[in-house]
């Protein structure tokens, strides 16, 4: 059964520090890993999507990355902003009957602090 | 460019009661599906509809019922509320199952059971 972890929990930072943010899964038969962020009393906005042949995806000041072979994904936010403080949540993409499963993590809460 | 629309925001049941959570997508959507996400536990699959007339179960599937008559509208039905249906619950739809399809969601409806 895939499981998806998140590590850190939580994590708080001064504005302009560049982080990264971790997900590791345990089945590497995946389509895709999508990262997430969400807002307090909102649904889940898609930030970046790496399909399984892919190893890393851009946009803006973030960069995924994706290691299928050991189960692990990398989230980097460069100069981070106080408008970054959210929830990041990663999710892997699997086959599942006719269509694919997406399974979660946990979370990582972001404050980014003025 | 309404997206994936879900209904109500808010709901509070007594135990023992009915309702059903409305969903609708405008983006022409194949696939679609309903998550519960509880505190520090990741979101949990409950169901899932890979195109109109054909639903299948998630992770999670009991105490609840689902119907997909239309491309657009997921409906979800909850028999005889219990506590442990008290959760939020997101829809999300995607176009297909490719490597490079990427989830939408709603903003959720937050359920009290009491």
């Amino acid at each position: 059964k895939q499981e998806v972890t998140q590590i850190p929990a939580a994590l708080s930072v001064p504005e302009g520090e560049n982080l990264v943010l971790n997900c590791s899964f345990t089945d590497s038969a995946i389509y895709n890993l999508q990262w997430f962020r969400q807002d307090p009393g909102k649904g889940l906005t898609s930030l970046l999507l790496i399909q399984s042949s892919q190893r890393e995806q851009t946009s803006g000041r973030l960069n995924a990355s994706l290691d299928k072979s050991s189960g692990r994904s990398t989230l980097y936010i460069a100069a981070s902003q106080p408008g970054d403080s959210a929830t990041y949540l990663c999710a892997v993409s699997e086959p599942k009957g006719g269509g694919q499963n997406f399974v979660f993590g946990p979370g990582t809460r972001l404050s980014v602090l003025p | 460019n309404a997206g994936v629309t879900q209904t109500p925001k808010f709901r509070i049941l007594k135990i023992g009661q009915s309702m059903t959570l409305q969903c609708a997508q405008d983006m022409n959507h194949n696939y679609m599906y309903w998550y519960r996400q509880d505190p520090g536990m990741g979101l949990k699959l409950i169901y899932y509809s890979v195109g109109a007339g054909i639903t299948d179960k998630g992770e999670v599937p009991n105490g609840y019922n689902v119907s997909r008559s239309t491309t657009e509208d997921f409906p979800l039905r909850l028999e005889l509320a219990a506590p442990s249906q008290t959760s939020v619950y997101f829809c999300a739809s995607s176009y297909s199952d490719s490597y490079d399809s990427p989830l939408h969601f709603g903003n959720g409806t937050r359920l009290t059971v009491t």
